[in-house]
């Protein structure tokens, strides 16, 4: 079974619609993290959180909101989605303490189209 | 903030070596990744190096840091086909996040 699963998987919205993005985890990581990804940029960060109690803004917050509802569940939300929203969503865990520890394992990805 | 940069494409031949190039600006980084992405699938975590080594092999990968000129690369002798991916150098800096390049597409002709 995979350790970091995403649902959905694809998933087609219309502008102004609440669409949420799901992430669980089974490697008992304390962080997690909202990428979102787009040709030619890379990934960039959108939300991370390094425990419960913990969320922090990354790059590109700005019109996504996130909720950590347990140490292996976090959440992403578009409260009113635009079509440059458009792409596609990673989640991901980490552990902490040195390049081993602290690599990231990343879910299969949530392609998301707003028209 | 961090900028990490890459080729965005590169083309090999079956058997030749690859080499992926990454620039980054960020002097506080502690160490740095290459991760591989296959078509339909999040990333993996190919190999790492820490900021204080030049070179790191690792079987068929070879990573190289010029610390000075901020520049890492990734060499991959004898490419395979099944080595046709997308490659992200990425950095883990001082503030505990890695900050991800744009990402190299290999393709590897047969």
């Amino acid at each position: 079974d995979a350790d970091v699963t995403q649902t959905p998987r694809n998933r087609i919205t219309k502008t102004g619609k609440r669409i949420m993005l799901e992430c669980s985890q089974t490697k008992g990581h304390d962080r997690m993290y909202w990428y979102r990804q787009d040709p030619g940029l890379g990934l960039r960060l959108i939300y991370y959180s390094f425990d419960v109690k913990d969320i922090n803004k990354g790059e590109i917050s700005d019109g996504y909101s996130v909720s950590r509802q347990a140490q292996a569940k976090f959440s992403l939300s578009l409260e009113s989605a635009i079509p440059n929203q458009t792409a596609l969503y990673f989640c991901a865990t980490s552990g902490t303490g040195g390049p081993v520890r602290n690599e990231q394992f990343f879910g299969p990805g949530t392609r998301l189209t707003v028209l | 903030g961090e900028d990490v940069e890459q080729s965005l494409f590169l083309s090999v031949r079956e058997g030749d070596s690859s080499v992926i190039n990454c620039t980054y600006t960020d002097s506080s980084s502690t160490y740095l990744y290459w991760y591989k992405q296959e078509p339909g699938a999040g990333l993996q975590l190919l190999t790492y190096i820490f900021s204080n080594m030049d070179m790191k092999q690792d079987q068929r990968l070879t990573v190289l840091l010029n610390k000075k000129d901020k520049h890492l690369s990734l060499r991959i002798a004898d490419t395979q086909t099944g080595d046709s991916a997308i490659y992200f150098c990425a950095d883990h800096t001082g503030a505990n996040n890695l900050f991800f390049g744009t990402g190299t597409r290999l393709t590897v002709i047969p």
